[in-house]
């Protein structure tokens, strides 16, 4: 059964700081990996989508990667600003395409 | 475009009632999902639509959940009695054939009393 495990849990940093968010996941035969923001009361909004062949997507500031075989994936989030306050989701999906997600981690950047 | 759209955003029941969750997914996505978020856990898979056919019912919880999409459009999610542990919310996700990224909805926040 797949579990994913996010750390940390909650994170507070500094406006402009770069930051590291971590995902990992204990099967290794994931189809690919989403990461996700959530804002409070609001639907998930997809970041970044990893295939698993690939083991880097970009986007803006945003860079996640994939290391399948150790199961692990990394969100870095570039001169953090307070906009990017909010819960951020790593999501796994198997042959089925269903989505095992992590419980997320609380980002909050102070002006 | 319009997003995906779920109705509606909160309701509140007491248990034994019956509640229906309705989504609209993006036009043309013939992939559909629900997911749910209890308290204090992560987001779990509840089953997936391919059009109007279930093809994974393996996350729902027990009978008390009924799943319907009619014609590959819209899709509800009737829970039959509710009880207190169903509180929580519930996610409906898109998709096209062709394509991985899964677009989700705002959720509906049920509470269960």
């Amino acid at each position: 059964k797949q579990e994913v495990t996010q750390i940390p849990a909650a994170l507070s940093v500094p406006e402009g700081e770069n930051l590291v968010l971590n995902c990992s996941f204990t099967d290794s035969a994931i189809y690919n990996l989403q990461w996700f923001r959530q804002d409070p009361g609001k639907g998930l909004t997809s970041l970044l989508l990893i295939q698993s062949s690939q083991r880097e997507q970009t986007s803006g500031r945003l860079n996640a990667s994939l290391d399948k075989s150790s199961g692990r994936s990394t969100l870095y989030i570039a001169a953090s600003q307070p906009g990017d306050s909010a819960t951020y989701l790593c999501a796994v999906s198997g042959s089925a395409r269903q989505l095992t997600f992590g419980s997320g981690t609380q980002l909050t950047v102070l002006p | 475009e319009a997003g995906v759209t779920q109705f509606p955003s909160h309701s509140v029941i007491e248990k034994g009632q019956t509640v229906t969750l309705r989504c609209d997914p993006i036009s043309g996505h013939d992939n559909l999902y629900w997911y749910r978020r209890v308290m204090g856990k992560e987001i779990k898979f509840l089953l997936h639509f391919v059009k109007e056919s279930k093809q994974d019912e393996s996350g729902m919880p027990n009978n008390r959940f009924l799943a319907e999409r009619t014609g590959g459009t819209y899709s509800t999610l009737k829970v039959q009695p509710a009880e207190l542990e169903d509180s929580g919310v519930y996610f409906c996700a898109s998709k096209p054939g062709d394509r991985e990224t899964q677009y989700f909805g705002p959720g509906t926040r049920l509470l269960v009393l």
